[in-house]
């Protein structure tokens, strides 16, 4: 079926250093990806999305990578700050808006001061 | 707008009691989800629904039921409460994207 994983579970970081969070993901009809950020006690916020008919799409301090060739999503967050520390999930799916987005388990971003 | 609301934020309860988790959104989307999140996991859909009066099983749905009589309101409701449904409950609408709920923190003993 389909799954969306990530590499890493955990990822320690210096403050000021570049971040880079994976997700890969199996279902090759999907066609719309998410990545979230979610604080401690908190819901899931969006940060940027990129449909599958672009390889790169850039917002404030973050990068979204997708390689549809591996079936990959990288996630670059620039100049790591303390209020970066959190889980980061990247979510997929078919953009119909009727497949319900299927949610990786996270990796846990601590930024080291 | 306040966006998605949950309540209760925390609630406690003993097998076998039952509850409704309510979900209220006020910007008038279509589509409404509802995800569990156990400890150090990501979230499993547990029922969603594209309007009002329909609703479809997600990943998850035994143990749950939910409702969608009118686009504002989607109620999550657990009949037999569990120790293995013990989890954080999020509600979410979905638009350009998807906005979450602050959550609802549920603990069975």
């Amino acid at each position: 079926g389909e799954s969306v994983g990530l590499h890493l579970p955990t990822l320690s970081v210096q403050e000021g250093d570049n971040s880079i969070i994976n997700c890969a993901y199996s279902n090759s009809a999907s066609d719309y990806f998410i990545w979230y950020k979610q604080e401690s006690g908190k819901g899931p916020q969006f940060i940027i999305d990129i449909r599958s008919n672009m390889d790169k799409r850039q917002g404030q301090r973050v990068t979204v990578l997708l390689n549809k060739t591996v079936k990959h999503l990288s996630l670059q967050i620039a100049a790591t700050q303390p209020g970066d520390s959190a889980v980061y999930f990247c979510a997929e799916n078919a953009y119909s808006g009727n497949t319900p987005l299927v949610f990786g388990k996270g990796t846990r971003l601590s930024v080291i001061a | 707008n306040a966006g998605v609301t949950q309540t209760p934020k925390f609630r406690i309860l003993k097998i076998g009691q039952s509850m409704t988790l309510q979900c209220t959104q006020d910007m008038n989307h279509n589509y409404m989800y509802w995800y569990r999140q156990d400890p150090g996991m990501g979230l499993k859909l547990i029922y969603y629904s594209v309007g009002a009066g329909i609703t479809d099983k997600g990943e998850v749905p035994n143990g749950y039921n939910v409702s969608r009589s009118t686009t504002e309101d989607f109620p999550l409701r657990l009949e037999l409460a569990a120790p293995s449904q013990t989890s954080v409950y999020f509600c979410a609408t979905l638009a350009d994207t998807q906005y979450f709920g602050p959550g609802t923190r549920l603990t069975v003993l």
